[in-house]
């Protein structure tokens, strides 16, 4: 069974730019999460999506923001990048049920801005 | 104020050397403990989930416990192989957002 699947690997953007991160959930998940790893906060969560309906945000600025296909595939967008955005984006999958929600972690996306 | 902490923050052991790792929470309802190995550059690698205060899962060289303030992954004779960051997180009622710990950097030489 293929895992999580995140595109690109790695990106270096400016300040000031967009960026568009995607995930491709495990087959047969309907939630995808994503979070952000940095060496100062560590892992923080920036939203949930659930049969594409955002069901928890983090405590993010609405710079960030995400959404979710038919498909259960996900892209989130970072807009007017802040030096401090630089990090380890991670999308993680799972059922999304209360009982069968362990998450399943993607190789993450590292961004760089300049 | 932090709802999860981990401890040792950083630990090195030497092959076939067992310890702990501690990871204590402070949450209203824990829907699930979950715990994860991420290796440099890597996303973390799903190890276990716990439910229930006294719920204890195994695997090779690992095995974690939980208790209703605190969850230990315990690792016996463990091997260079297991060197990593090992990562808590806890999962409330209220929601299906992971709220994870700092992890625990372990270095286990030969």
């Amino acid at each position: 069974k293929a895992g999580v699947t995140q595109t690109p690997r790695y990106l270096i953007k400016t300040r000031g730019q967009q960026v568009t991160l995607s995930c491709s959930p495990i087959s047969g998940h309907r939630s995808v999460s994503w979070y952000q790893q940095t060496p100062g906060q560590g892992l923080q969560f920036l939203f949930e999506y659930f049969s594409e309906t955002q069901r928890n945000k983090g405590n993010f600025p609405g710079r960030f923001s995400g959404r979710q296909f038919s498909n259960s595939r996900s892209e989130m967008n970072v807009s007017t990048l802040e030096l401090g955005d630089s990090a380890l984006y991670l999308c993680a999958s799972s059922f999304g049920l209360p009982l069968r929600d362990t998450q399943y972690f993607g190789p993450g996306t590292r961004l760089t801005v300049l | 104020e932090d709802q999860v902490t981990q401890s040792p923050e950083a630990l090195r052991l030497q092959e076939g050397e067992s310890s702990s790792l501690n990871c204590s929470y402070t949450v209203s309802g824990l829907r699930g403990l979950f715990w994860y190995r991420q290796d440099p550059g890597k996303g973390p690698e799903f190890l276990f989930t716990l439910y229930s205060a006294g719920e204890e899962k195994e695997k090779e060289r690992l095995k974690a416990t939980l208790t209703k303030k605190e969850s230990f992954l315990h690792i016996t004779a463990p091997k260079p192989e297991d060197s990593a960051t090992y990562l808590c997180a806890v999962q409330e009622y209220s929601g299906y957002a992971l709220n994870f710990g700092k992890g625990t950097s372990l270095l286990v030489t030969p």
